[in-house]
């Protein structure tokens, strides 16, 4: 069974770096895509980007300049940072494994294993 | 970006009933459509993809039709553990968008 957990810090000070880690268990990040999804409080699913296995990444451009996501095969983890945060970046956090499923000559992409989220409050 | 947009956003139903949720994409998306439901405190399921195809374990009254820009779930008998948020997810095209979720409640 494919199960992800998010830990890192709950609080962040303001225009200080957010950093998160999934950690992956029942398989492996040397396939497929993993994935950084976040939720204000009360609002909707914000995506904020992916890396695929073989290290390339794809940011939301709403985030890009402050986004990376990167790997550690060794310990079979991704990570998260987030720079120069502020209030609006407070949330909950989740990582996912983005699956596909190959039909009709096209991928079809979708979150089919969720962490169980971790908030994250930017505050002073 | 595209814009996913759901209605409506929450609906009252008992226990027994039929709903269906709109989501509507602001360019076509052909079939990239999935479905998610998210319970209060927890996080999403994974229910369908390929905006018809159900993920192994969820119910078949789950279903889920559409191309293009127009895209519906259907819950066709209404179960007490289906009160939750759902929400539809393109995978069309990056950056990835979700819609605003539709919350269904109990009457």
């Amino acid at each position: 069974q494919v199960q992800l957990q998010e830990s890192g810090p709950g609080l962040v000070k303001p225009s200080e770096t957010l950093s998160l880690t999934c950690s992956v268990s029942g398989d492996s990040i040397n396939s497929l895509y993993w994935s950084w999804i976040r939720q204000p409080p009360g609002k909707g699913l914000e995506y904020i980007g992916y890396i695929y296995y073989s290290g390339s990444t794809n940011y939301n451009p709403s985030l890009k300049s402050r986004v990376t996501i990167s790997v550690d095969r060794s310990k079979n983890q991704f990570s998260l940072e987030l720079s120069s945060v502020t209030a609006a970046d407070t949330a909950v956090y989740y990582c996912a494994r983005v699956n596909e499923n190959y039909s009709g000559s096209q991928y079809y992409y979708y979150m089919d294993v969720w962490g169980t989220g971790t908030t994250v409050t930017v505050s002073s | 970006d595209i814009q996913m947009t759901q209605s409506p956003s929450s609906l009252s139903a008992s226990v027994g009933d039929r709903v269906t949720i709109s989501c509507r994409a602001s360019q076509s998306i052909t079939s990239h459509l999935n479905w998610y439901q998210q319970k209060p405190g927890k996080a999403p399921k994974f229910l369908i993809h390929a905006a018809s195809s159900l993920q192994s374990g969820v119910p078949s009254r789950f279903s889920g039709s559409g191309s293009g820009t127009d895209f519906t779930l259907t819950i066709s008998s209404l179960q007490p553990e289906d009160f939750a948020t759902y929400f539809c997810h393109q995978t069309y095209s990056t950056p990835w968008t979700f819609g605003q979720g539709t919350k269904v409640e109990f009457k």
